[in-house]
């Protein structure tokens, strides 16, 4: 069981908006940055948003990160076939020393 | 143009060591803090360790703490991943990334390596 925890699997149809949660504590989510990571069918993780919020560069501005308290979430919009891939959370965890992941969320494009 | 090549996975038995290399380019290597990160088959992401830019600092997750060692070597621009006692549980693709920094509760890994597959079976 992770220590921050996603839905494992999502939907939406081409052009949808959809939403992923994260759900962590106070030492992890309420205290550090939540990053985001898309990882695509073999091959290796892609960094999507980092400290929250923040898009790195060639990150469609469809991608969107937000922070409340212990909970964080990331948002899609004008979902494309493209966007099928698994999506992760992280922070550091103070208690525990250590990053940690949520299990994953499974984006399926209808 | 950045790039981490992982490379030391195989075969190996319960009980048995590894060791993991990760070389690094395009990038000034001594700058960053690294990380390793392991994917068991179908499963999730797992950090493992990370490791600060001059190697005072590491830290570990609870599962390989007293297992395993992060250590890098900045005059070969490379990371290592030390293994011992290797159990079914650390089967899994390791991947190397680098890691950005503001202080140690806002770190992102920015990029990632292809990863090499760990097996651990007799």
């Amino acid at each position: 069981q992770s220590v921050l925890t996603q839905p494992p699997s999502a939907s939406g149809t081409p052009g949808q908006r959809v939403t992923i949660s994260c759900s962590g504590s106070s030492s992890n989510i309420g205290s550090n940055t939540v990053n985001w990571y898309q990882q695509l069918p073999g091959t290796a993780p892609k960094l999507l948003i980092y400290s929250n919020n923040q898009r790195p560069s060639g990150v469609p501005d469809r991608f969107s990160g937000s922070k409340s308290g212990t909970s964080a979430s990331l948002a899609i919009s004008g979902l494309q076939s493209e966007d099928e891939a698994d999506y992760y959370c992280a922070a550091w965890d103070d208690s525990l020393n250590g990053k940690v992941f949520g299990g994953g969320t499974k984006l399926t494009v209808l | 143009e950045v790039q981490l090549v992982e490379s030391g996975g195989g075969l190996v038995q319960p009980g048995g060591s590894l060791r993991l290399s990760c070389a690094a380019s395009g990038f000034t290597f001594s700058s960053y803090w690294m990380s390793w990160v392991r994917q068991a088959p179908g499963k999730g992401l797992e950090w493992v360790a990370n490791i600060k830019q001059d190697g005072s600092e590491k830290y570990y997750v609870d599962s390989v703490k007293g297992r395993f060692t992060i250590s890098r070597d900045n005059a070969k621009n490379s990371l290592y991943l030390q293994m011992n006692s290797l159990r079914a549980e650390d089967t899994a693709v390791y991947y190397c990334a680098r890691d950005r920094c503001l202080w140690i509760g806002d770190c992102y890994s920015d990029y990632w390596g292809q990863g090499t597959l760990v097996t651990v079976s007799s």
